[in-house]
Parts: C-alpha cells; sequence; structure tokens
C-alpha cells in the first residue's frame, strides 16, 4: 500500500511552454503533499507544501507565479511549470502525507518527473 | 533554523565491513529523525525512524541529543546495501512539520 505515483515520468519542452506534473496518492488520502526539486547530485529541496483546498505555502526563493500548485482533491496535486526556461530543468518529486492508519504522518515519495526544456 | 549535515558524499566500504554513515543537524526544539534510502532507479523510501527505535535490514540509528547526531551503521556490509542515504529532520508536531533533508551520503559496498 501507501503508493504515490507521478505523471509524466519525464517530459522535454521548449522555453517558454508550459508543463503540468500530476502527483497522485493511490490507496490513500492526503491531505498534505510536498513538492521538491533535486539537483543532480544533490538533496532535495523543498519547493512548497500543497494543502488539500487551500493555497500551497511556498518556501523562500521559490516563485509562487512561476510553479503553480493545484492541491483540489485528497488524492491529487498538480505542479505546473509556467513559462519554462532552461533553467528549470531537473528532476521534480512529490511526496504525499498519510491522514489516518499505517500511513498516518508518513511522507510516501513518488518516482519523480524528469523536466528538460530545450 | 533547522539544518541537516552528511559530511560524507561517498562512502566506500567492502562488504562485511562495519558502516557509520553521519548525520549532524540543528534544531533548537524536539526534532523528529529520519534516514531515507534511493536505490538506484528507484524512488526515495523510509528506511527508519529515531522515535521507532528499530533496526531494518540491520541498519540502526541513535539520537544523540548532546551531540546533536543521527549516524546510521550496521555492522557488516552487504552488497546490497549500496545505495543514497538521505538523513532527514522534521520538527516534532504542527501543520508545519515538513522535511528537512541533508545533502545524502552515496554507499558503495565492494564485493
Amino acid at each position: 500500500g501507501a503508493v504515490v505515483s507521478q505523471h509524466p515520468s519525464w517530459v522535454i519542452c521548449k522555453s517558454g511552454t508550459s508543463v503540468k506534473i500530476e502527483c497522485r496518492s493511490l490507496d490513500f488520502q492526503a491531505t498534505t503533499m510536498f513538492w521538491y526539486r533535486q539537483f543532480p547530485k544533490q538533496s532535495l529541496m523543498l519547493m512548497a507544501t500543497s494543502n488539500e483546498g487551500s493555497k500551497a505555502t511556498y518556501e523562500q526563493g521559490v516563485e509562487k507565479d512561476k510553479f503553480l500548485i493545484n492541491h483540489a482533491s485528497l488524492t491529487l496535486s498538480t505542479l505546473t511549470v509556467t513559462s519554462a526556461h532552461p533553467e528549470d530543468s531537473s528532476f521534480y518529486i512529490c511526496s504525499a502525507r498519510g491522514t489516518s492508519g499505517d500511513t498516518y504522518n508518513e511522507q510516501f515519495f513518488g518516482p519523480g518527473t524528469r523536466l528538460t526544456v530545450l | 533554523a533547522q539544518r541537516v549535515t552528511q559530511p560524507e558524499k561517498l562512502l566506500s566500504v567492502f562488504k562485511g565491513a562495519p558502516v557509520e554513515l553521519k548525520c549532524n543537524y540543528s534544531y533548537s526544539g524536539s526534532p523528529e529523525l529520519f534516514w531515507y534510502v534511493q536505490y538506484s532507479r528507484q524512488r526515495l523510501q523510509l528506511l527508519l525512524r529515531h522515535i521507532s527505535r528499530e533496526s531494518i535490514k540491520g541498519f540502526t540509528a541513535d539520537l544523540n541529543k548532546g551531540e546533536t547526531s543521527f549516524h546510521l551503521k550496521k555492522p557488516f556490509a552487504q552488497e546490497e546495501d549500496s545505495a543514497m542515504y538521505y538523513c532527514a529532520l522534521r520538527r516534532g508536531g504542527g501543520a508545519t512539520n515538513k522535511l528537512i533533508f541533508g545533502t545524502g551520503t552515496l554507499l558503495a559496498v565492494q564485493p
């Protein structure tokens, strides 16, 4: 149990376009999801905390208008990279925190999405 | 501010040798500490947490509040232990309890 999926697993886009990444908790509900960014050979950097039904909380230095987050249901959060540029190329990882039972307060990670902006 | 430090980027040991992956943290309150592992081409997964005081796959970690450390140890390394290991801290309780990760240590177990 407790599986988190991300779609797509990789995407290549042209500079200036927008890209949407989906994060789903497949078999549990998550009122809170987290979006991370990972550069090659570096750690996970928390970008924002996504709360179901409310606005996301962004970490310092992360542009909220650049990285739009929507958490419309207890199993889905989306990250949209608007007007993407080559410097946005990275590995984006989402994590969902369970709300009950065995998943309570534990974070489960998705497989990540590799974004390449040309 | 909370911070997690993993001083070693790479730790290479031979099979059967003891392993210690270092982790130090800075946080003024009562933290929750975790070790996550990422095997090659797999997603990040929880290995163990300090509050459980458990041993997973032969690994243990003890929270030392005096030294603000949470080192991960295993007496006899196996080749299948080769992976990226991340130490993480979470503030105890509250709605803003997000995970802060260290920079990670790549463990390479040689045959």
